[in-house]
């Protein structure tokens, strides 16, 4: 049964700081891997996703990496804004059906 | 492109009634769309997998009976949550694939509360 970790829990940094969200995953054969931002009480807004045959991918500020041998993939967020505060969740996807199993999430906070 | 609506945002039950909510797709179609819950502090957990025209797939420990799916259509798939409970209070989300793509993208989420 795959199972997502994501540490820290929480995180806070001063405004332009680089932000390193961690994501592991127990089972390595994943279809793809993608995270997600969530503000509070609202759903989620897809922000990379990484197929399984991909190392990376950038969105501007955003780049994740995907290393499925050692189960893990890492958000790097650039220069850090008050608006980037939020929770990240990585997901990573089952087979084509695309069920995504969750990590706990990561609460970042970017203080002014 | 890609867009799920979800409906309701919010509800507010009595114990033992029972809500639907309805999951939509608006400018794709969906054969599949999934429903995940998040209770407080927590992170998604998928429920069940909608699939159109034939039952929904429920994961371990999700009762079928009570947490009813439907999905009728291509862009439609309805949670209907019977004799809800306070326990059963949650934010409930979907999902759904555009056909040939593997992004996921979600609705708005609905917050249901049960009093």
């Amino acid at each position: 049964k795959q199972e997502v970790t994501q540490i820290p829990a929480a995180l806070s940094v001063p405004e332009g700081e680089n932000l390193v969200l961690n994501c592991s995953f127990t089972d390595s054969a994943i279809y793809n891997l993608q995270w997600f931002r969530q503000d509070p009480g609202k759903g989620l807004t897809s922000l990379l996703l990484i197929q399984s045959s991909q190392r990376e991918q950038t969105s501007g500020r955003l780049n994740a990496s995907l290393d499925k041998s050692s189960g893990r993939s890492t958000l790097y967020i650039a220069a850090s804004q008050p608006g980037d505060s939020a929770t990240y969740l990585c997901a990573a996807g089952r087979a084509a059906g695309n069920k995504l199993t969750f990590g706990g999430g990561t609460r970042v906070l970017v203080k002014p | 492109g890609a867009v799920v609506s979800q409906h309701p945002s919010w509800v507010i039950c009595k114990s033992g009634t029972s809500v639907k909510i309805e999951c939509r797709s608006l400018d794709f179609q969906a054969t599949t769309m999934f429903w995940y819950r998040q209770f407080p502090k927590q992170s998604l957990m998928l429920m069940a997998t909608s699939n159109e025209g034939s039952k929904a797939t429920y994961e371990q420990g999700v009762e079928k009976d009570k947490f009813l799916i439907n999905h009728a259509s291509l862009t439609l798939s309805t949670l209907t949550v019977t004799s809800a409970h306070p326990e059963d209070s949650s934010f409930y989300i979907c999902s759904a694939n555009d056909r040939g793509r593997t992004e996921a993208f979600f609705g708005q989420g609905t917050r249901l509360t049960v009093v």
